[in-house]
């Protein structure tokens, strides 16, 4: 399978802050890289598919970006309501597979 | 609007089966697939299977090759997932996930409420 490695696992930021989670593939994925967002007890939520497409209705201080097998996931200007964890997820492989998560806290 | 309803929890004991049921709506069932992940207490998302809403075929993980099998109803637009021999590991929230086409490439973009399942003698 192919393995996902994010980090940090955790963060926490200040509203306003630019916020960056990183998400390295082990092996070559294309663009095959979708980002979520999951809060407490709430199933998650698609906010970027493709590597860098945003998902319908969500908000444009996300965004993500890729460099070979890496791929970023930005938030320019975190809110209050940005606070959970992020996953990442590869779906180049007819075995998907997610990244371990990143929890992040507002300060 | 699109909307996926999943069944209710379950309390089974180690070696039973589950059965868990995934109700759509608001799409057109055979233009997409459906995935199921699931979440252990306190742990992250697991893949589970993905299954076409179009001609029944499936992925599975790995690890769940011959414990779990996934079917729909496209006569009520529902995905099934039913999982055996169940061990107290199998204890998760149990989600099914629309896949945003008709194959797995773009993410899943509905998501049900979650199914708890617990595993306990």
């Amino acid at each position: 399978d192919i393995q996902m490695t994010q980090s940090p696992s955790s963060l926490s930021a200040s509203v306003g802050d630019r916020v960056t989670i990183t998400c390295r593939a082990s092996q070559s994925i294309s663009s095959y890289l979708n980002w979520y967002l999951q809060k407490p007890g709430k199933a998650p939520k698609l906010l970027i598919y493709a590597a860098s497409t945003l998902q319908s209705g969500v908000p444009s201080r996300f965004s993500g970006s890729e460099s070979g097998t890496d791929f970023t996931l930005t938030i320019s200007s975190l809110q209050p309501e940005d606070f959970g964890t992020y996953y990442c997820q590869q779906s180049y492989s007819n075995y998907l597979t997610f990244g371990g998560g990143t929890k992040v806290d507002i300060k | 609007q699109v909307q996926l309803v999943q069944s209710g929890a379950e309390v089974k004991k180690p070696g039973a089966s589950v059965k868990v049921s995934c109700k759509t709506s608001g799409y057109t069932f055979t233009s997409y697939g459906v995935n199921w992940v699931r979440q252990a207490p306190g742990q992250g998302l697991e893949w589970m299977g993905w299954i076409s809403g179009y001609n029944d075929n499936t992925n599975y993980a790995q690890k769940l090759q011959g414990r779990v099998t996934m079917t729909t109803d496209t006569s009520t637009s529902t995905a099934y997932m039913d999982l055996r021999s169940l061990r107290s590991d199998d204890t998760a929230v149990y989600y099914c996930a629309r896949s945003s086409s008709s194959s797995w490439l773009y993410g899943m973009d509905v998501w049900g409420q979650g199914t708890t399942v617990t595993v306990s003698s």
